[in-house]
């Protein structure tokens, strides 16, 4: 069965600390790998797409990097704006138009 | 440019009602879809049109139909409510191997 799992499921950082998000996917075949931004009371918002392992995406503070069996978003000297929850997704080959998404990690950011 | 657009944004019905959630999307996207997002459980897929005229069930369609009215709009219909369906309902839109777009959200609660 195809399983996206997060982790951690909250994780609060003071303003600079860096840390990782983590992705785990077990899928039959990857397709792409989707990180989004979700803001309470609104759609999630796309952030990322990575197709291949070894592949790495970067904007502004964040960076997304996939292995075979993982991704990881990476934060960097955060600030208090990029509080969210930060979902993954994954689209697997046999059937290309649907996502499979994990629970997401709820990010809180202090001054 | 607005997007993917849903209305009504907050609904309230007793069980056994009957209503339907719109979707409207201007990007000219032939993929659009309709997901419920429960605490703890991520984003699942109700159902999926991946062109006008066509619609496929996804993870979760027990208790819903839908329509894809025209290229523009796909609607979410539940014709006896329960309160296991209380939820809150996002649209999404995308092109093939695109990333999917989200609205804000309808937030639906059963009594």
């Amino acid at each position: 069965e195809d399983q996206v799992t997060q982790s951690p499921e909250a994780l609060r950082l003071q303003e600079g600390e860096s840390s990782s998000l983590n992705c785990s996917y077990t899928v039959s075949g990857l397709r792409g790998l989707f990180w989004y931004r979700q803001d309470p009371g609104k759609g999630p918002e796309f952030l990322f797409t990575l197709y291949s392992a070894g592949e790495e995406k970067e904007k502004e503070r964040l960076k997304a990097t996939l292995t075979k069996k993982e991704s990881f978003l990476h934060i960097t000297a955060p600030k208090p704006e990029d509080s969210a929850t930060y979902l993954c997704a994954v689209q697997v080959s046999r059937n290309t138009d649907k996502l499979i998404f994990g629970t997401g990690t709820r990010l809180q950011v202090f001054p | 440019n607005a997007g993917v657009t849903q209305t009504p944004k907050f609904q309230v019905l007793k069980t056994g009602q009957s209503m339907t959630l719109q979707c409207a999307q201007d990007m000219n996207h032939n993929s659009m879809y309709w997901y419920r997002q429960d605490p703890g459980m991520g984003l699942r897929l109700i159902y999926y049109s991946a062109s006008e005229g066509t619609t496929d069930k996804g993870e979760v369609p027990n208790g819903y139909n839908v329509s894809r009215l025209n290229k523009r709009e796909f609607s979410l219909r539940l014709e006896s409510a329960a309160p296991s369906q209380t939820s809150v309902y996002f649209c999404a839109s995308s092109e093939v191997n695109q990333p999917q777009h989200f609205g804000d959200g309808t937030r639906l609660s059963i009594l």
